[in-house]
């Protein structure tokens, strides 16, 4: 897979479920960083993990960081209506700061 | 909050003509970028800004784009002259100074459509 690969690419949920969503990469990096994209807007910010780190919380999310696996994924958990949108990971490769990102990885959460 | 604004929201242009994007990064940040993303495809990065001057490319970046930093708020894209491959979602990010912590700020995006 290319760098920042997410899977599933598409996934169905219904409301109050939890979603969990997963990138893989292939080279060192320094951080690896979690998007979300409504159709047609733009990126909004979710998290951002370094590589020193495994595991991180905000709300309702949690990040985790495998870098022996080269691997995140992002748990949403009592999803809402209102996290239906695509998910992308991105990734900078070691001593860069352009950012890689995924296909993404399509939400619906059905209320 | 502080955010990255981008105008305009929506461009449409001729082939050929040339085009500027605007960008105004959140005030306190020192790395600027530009990505694209065309439609139904993968953000793809393109340059990247700081102390006046770039410090990454990608080879999409080529000679029909030059980016600048005309005044203290403003971060602009020209594109010299548009082709129809040019057609796509343009977003301008900012991050703050510090490596370990290069968390980008996406603006809501300039949607180019090239005719």
């Amino acid at each position: 897979s290319q760098q920042g690969e997410e899977d599933p690419q598409a996934l169905s949920i219904q409301e109050g479920e939890n979603a969990t969503m997963n990138c893989s990469y292939k080279t060192s990096i320094n951080n690896l960083q979690w998007y979300r994209q409504n159709s047609g807007r733009g990126l909004v910010h979710l998290i951002l993990i370094r590589s020193n780190e495994r595991e991180k919380h905000s709300g309702r999310l949690r990040v985790t960081l495998d870098t022996s696996k080269k691997s995140s994924s992002l748990l949403i958990t009592a999803s809402r209506a209102a996290d239906t949108a695509s998910y992308f990971c991105a990734t900078d490769e070691g001593g860069r700061r352009a950012l890689t990102f995924g296909s993404g990885t399509r939400l619906q959460v059905q209320p | 909050e502080p955010e990255v604004t981008q105008t305009p929201s929506h461009q449409v242009t001729q082939m050929g003509q040339e085009v500027i994007l605007r960008c105004v990064p959140i005030s306190n940040h020192l790395y600027f970028y530009w990505y694209r993303q065309i439609l139904g495809q993968k953000v793809e990065f393109l340059v990247s800004f700081y102390n006046n001057e770039i410090s990454e490319k990608s080879e999409i970046f080529d000679d029909q784009f030059s980016v600048e930093r005309p005044d203290g708020s403003n971060f602009t894209l020209k594109i010299r002259s548009t082709k129809l491959e040019d057609s796509a979602m343009y977003f301008c990010a900012s991050s703050a100074a510090g490596a370990a912590y290069n968390e980008q700020f996406f603006g809501p995006g300039t949607r180019l459509t090239v005719l």
